[in-house]
């Protein structure tokens, strides 16, 4: 099945651009997700990328994604303390109810 | 417009004791969703339904059972608890399967003792 790899921890100081990476198995996911989450929250999506895409940008997040290496990232420029969260990257496949998850990347803001 | 809500938010239970959490949406979705989120684990998959009726096994569904109540409700039940089943529980809703956009809950907090 799908396996999404994430790294665990990232630390930027405010003001700074945060670029947070994420590498999934299965070529054929169409849809590539990213979901925020605040402490004692509920998943939150932020964004999505349609795998025939190769940027998206939204605000200050901006979602690369390299298909040939199956590597996907998202950078938040001018990162705020209120960005500190768990990230977590997601893939679905073509037609799947399912989402595969990372296992988050808790990024903390230093002012 | 409330999205989708849980309850409890928390709960503590004995071994071997039963519970049920709720799941609500008002979003009209087709799909619902039970994760499970465990430290250093990411989110598992428990059990889904794709439409009302009908529901099918996640990748965890181990000591779990779902009802599909109706369109708006979805529930998750422990028979017999166990220490095993100590998690953060989320239920989520998405309307489309193709760009599967899944809105989430608040989690319910669960303690087996």
């Amino acid at each position: 099945g799908e396996d999404v790899e994430q790294s665990l921890f990232l630390s930027v100081r405010e003001g700074d651009s945060s670029v947070i990476n994420c590498t999934y198995t299965d070529s054929s996911s169409t849809y590539l997700y990213w979901y925020k989450q605040e402490p004692g929250a509920g998943l939150q999506l932020l964004t999505y990328i349609f795998s025939n895409m190769d940027m998206k940008q939204d605000q200050r997040l901006t979602v690369l994604l390299n298909k040939k290496d199956k590597h996907l990232s998202l950078r938040i420029a001018d990162t705020q303390t209120g960005d500190s969260a768990i990230y977590f990257c997601a893939a679905s496949g073509a037609g799947s109810y399912q989402l595969t998850f990372g296992k988050g990347t808790k990024l903390s803001v230093i002012p | 417009n409330a999205g989708v809500t849980q309850t409890p938010k928390f709960q503590v239970l004995k071994t071997g004791q039963s519970m049920t959490l709720q799941c609500a949406q008002d979003m009209n979705h087709n799909s619902m969703y039970w994760y499970r989120q465990d430290p250093g684990m990411g989110l598992r998959l428990i059990y889904y339904s794709a439409s009302e009726g009908t529901t099918d096994k996640g990748e965890v569904p181990n000591g779990y059972n779902v009802s599909r109540l109706n369109k708006r409700e979805f529930s998750l039940r422990l028979e017999s608890a166990a220490p095993s089943q100590t998690s953060v529980y989320f239920c989520a809703s998405s309307s489309d399967r193709g760009k599967n956009e899944q809105f989430f809950g608040p989690g319910t907090r669960l303690t087996v003792l």
